[in-house]
């Protein structure tokens, strides 16, 4: 079973660019989360999706990201413009059914760096 | 609001010395916890929960965490370390009821074995 995947694995942009991280997760996982881990801090809750649908976005931090699920596949995640801080590593996880603790499975992270 | 605190940023240690490392969290309802760990170019891995029961849980490759509710505590344990431990080692919680899905992560605590 091929685990969550992340692409790319760096990014290194320029302020007022535009990036898009994508993340594929386990086949037949309804759930999808993002987190965001800003160089040391704590990796913090960006949103979820159940499916398609958003499930929890509380975590976003500005207009300025955007996330979307496809089919309830793979996700995106948009920075448009990215500012100096959004850099950081982005996780995605992916877990599933709908009990909110099974386990989440993470993948290896982008890791953006916005010059 | 939900926090979790690891108490110490790095931890070294020798080669088969035990290793204690230390995880406080907030959450004053029921609660799920975990810890999780990162080796260098990997996504987090499980190594083990608590969602209720028996307070001492055994997670993966020797690792074990005891729940203490009175004291709020969630510490991760090793009686002999290797060398292949490196890494990053994560507490996270997930509070019971309404936070579906979402989890809350202390700031990282490196474990570096030393030969």
């Amino acid at each position: 079973e091929a685990g969550v995947t992340q692409f790319p694995s760096h990014s290194v942009i320029e302020k007022g660019q535009t990036v898009t991280l994508r993340c594929d997760p386990i086949s037949g996982h309804d759930n999808l989360y993002w987190y965001r881990r800003v160089m040391g801090k704590e990796i913090k809750f960006l949103l979820h999706f159940v499916k398609e649908s958003k499930q929890d976005e509380s975590g976003m931090p500005n207009n300025r990201f955007l996330a979307e699920r496809t089919g309830g596949t793979y996700s995106t995640l948009k920075v448009q413009p990215a500012e100096l801080e959004d850099s950081g590593v982005y996780f995605c996880a992916s877990s599933r059914g709908t009990s909110g603790v099974n386990e989440q499975f993470f993948g290896p992270g982008t890791r953006l760096t916005v010059l | 609001a939900q926090s979790v605190t690891q108490l110490d940023s790095q931890v070294p240690v020798f080669e088969e010395a035990p290793v204690e490392l230390r995880c406080n969290y907030s959450s004053s309802v029921s609660v799920y916890l975990f810890w999780y760990v990162q080796y260098p170019n990997q996504g987090l891995q499980l190594l083990l929960k608590y969602l209720s029961g028996s307070t001492l849980v055994k997670g993966i490759n020797g690792f074990e965490a005891e729940f203490n509710k009175s004291q709020t505590s969630f510490h991760l344990r090793k009686p002999s370390v290797h060398i292949s431990d490196t890494a990053e080692y994560f507490c996270a919680e997930k509070a019971g009821g309404t936070s579906y899905g979402k989890l809350t992560f202390g700031q990282g605590t490196i474990l570096t074995v030393h030969p």
